[in-house]
Parts: structure tokens; sequence; C-alpha cells
């Protein structure tokens, strides 16, 4: 099994800073790797795949860069509504994992 | 687009079937995961089956006690939960997997439906 490991475990920003979330894989995924969004009371939400591809409807201020084992999910500017847990994804072998999530809180 | 039912209160030892339909989407061209919130926690995926039902996986945490299935003529998929534990409490998500890339993410979600052991 591949295992994720998300790092920090929480980050506190004000709103016009920069994010920067890392993801950690035991063993290389290549570049299929997600990111996905999770606001409280909510089904999380697609926000970058393949690493570095934006999801419909995500803001140009995500960004995704990273390969084989080490991925990072980048806000350039984070906006009111951007402060959520964020959660990374692989599959192998019809295996799925996430990571245990990072809360981006404002500070 | 994705819609769960079935969620409930069971004893320990119970059984409990849970129901995603799709609509808007050709559903038997996707494959199509469950995954499950424990209060409080992260994502944990449950299970997996691929478009044409012929691939099931499963998490270590329910193998053994969880099927799996679908019916493409109606749009749905089914998740039969035996064998039910206190630690399988939480909000099940049906997820349907991407057209592109062999699948290996998750492009749509359901809202969740609660199941409390």
């Amino acid at each position: 099994e591949i295992v994720l490991t998300q790092s920090p475990a929480t980050v506190s920003l004000s709103p016009g800073e920069r994010a920067t979330l890392s993801c950690r894989a035991s063993q290389s995924v290549s570049s299929y790797l997600a990111w996905y969004q999770q606001k409280p009371g909510q089904a999380p939400r697609l926000v970058i795949y393949d690493g570095v591809s934006r999801a419909s409807g995500i803001p140009d201020r995500f960004s995704g860069s990273g390969s084989e084992t080490d991925f990072t999910l980048t806000i350039s500017r984070v906006e009111p509504e951007d402060f959520a847990i964020y959660y990374c994804q692989q599959r192998r072998n019809w295996m799925y994992t996430f990571g245990q999530g990072t809360k981006l809180e404002m500070k | 687009q994705l819609l769960e039912s079935g969620g409930a209160l069971v004893h320990p030892g119970g059984s409990l079937r849970l129901s995603c339909a799709g609509a808007g989407f050709d559903f038997g061209a996707r494959a199509m995961s469950w995954v499950r919130q424990a209060p409080g926690r992260g994502l944990e995926w449950v299970s997996a089956i691929s478009a044409g039902a012929t691939i099931t996986s499963y998490a270590d945490s329910v193998k053994g006690r969880f099927s799996v299935s679908r019916d493409n003529s109606k749009s749905r998929f089914y998740l039969q939960m035996d064998s039910l534990r206190p630690d399988d409490t939480g909000i099940y998500y049906c997820a349907r997997a991407s057209i592109i890339y062999d699948g290996y993410f998750f492009d749509s979600w359901g809202q969740g439906t609660l199941v409390t052991v």
C-alpha cells in the first residue's frame, strides 16, 4: 500500500499570503496524484489532478507541482473562501489512498 | 449528479445497504467508489468497482465484510455492509472516477449518507 504523508498538519495564514502544502508518497506514483478541498459540512471537491492540472472552475491562484514521490499544492494569495482542509490522493492497482489532510486556517 | 441513500443507525453486528444513484452522465462508462469519513477524521477510501463490474477492490479495514455491486441499467451502485462495527461509523460518500487517466481520481462526489453503528 502506498502511504501519503501530508505536511504540515495545520497552516495558519492571513488572507493574501502564500500557502504551500506538501504531500509525500512512500513509493513513486509518477504524476498520478490529485488534491481535494473540503469545507465543513461539505463533500470534497477536486482541485488538482495529474499533479499539475487544475480542475474545472478552480481559480488560477491554485497550482500543483511535483512528480514521483514529492508534490506541492500552492495557493498564491489565499482568499477567505480557501480556508479548508486539503487532501492528496493516489491510486495503484485499484487501491486508493488519501493523505491525512492539511488544515488551512485563518490566522 | 450523485445521490446516496440508505444510511441509518444500526447495532454492532448488523447490516446495511447503501445505494448511490447517478444522473446526467454515462453511468456505465465510469468506475465508482465509496469513501467514508469518521466524525472529525480524514477521508478513507472504502471500495471501488470498475465500469463493467469486472473489477472490485476493498480497503483492508472492510475486506470480507463489505461488498460492492452495480446495476448500470438503473444507474446505481451499492455497498452491502455486514458485521458492522462502531468504527464503521461515519459519512459515506459515493465518488465518480475520472474518465481520463484510467480513472485514478474522483471528479464528482455525492453529499454523503450517515451511518451510525
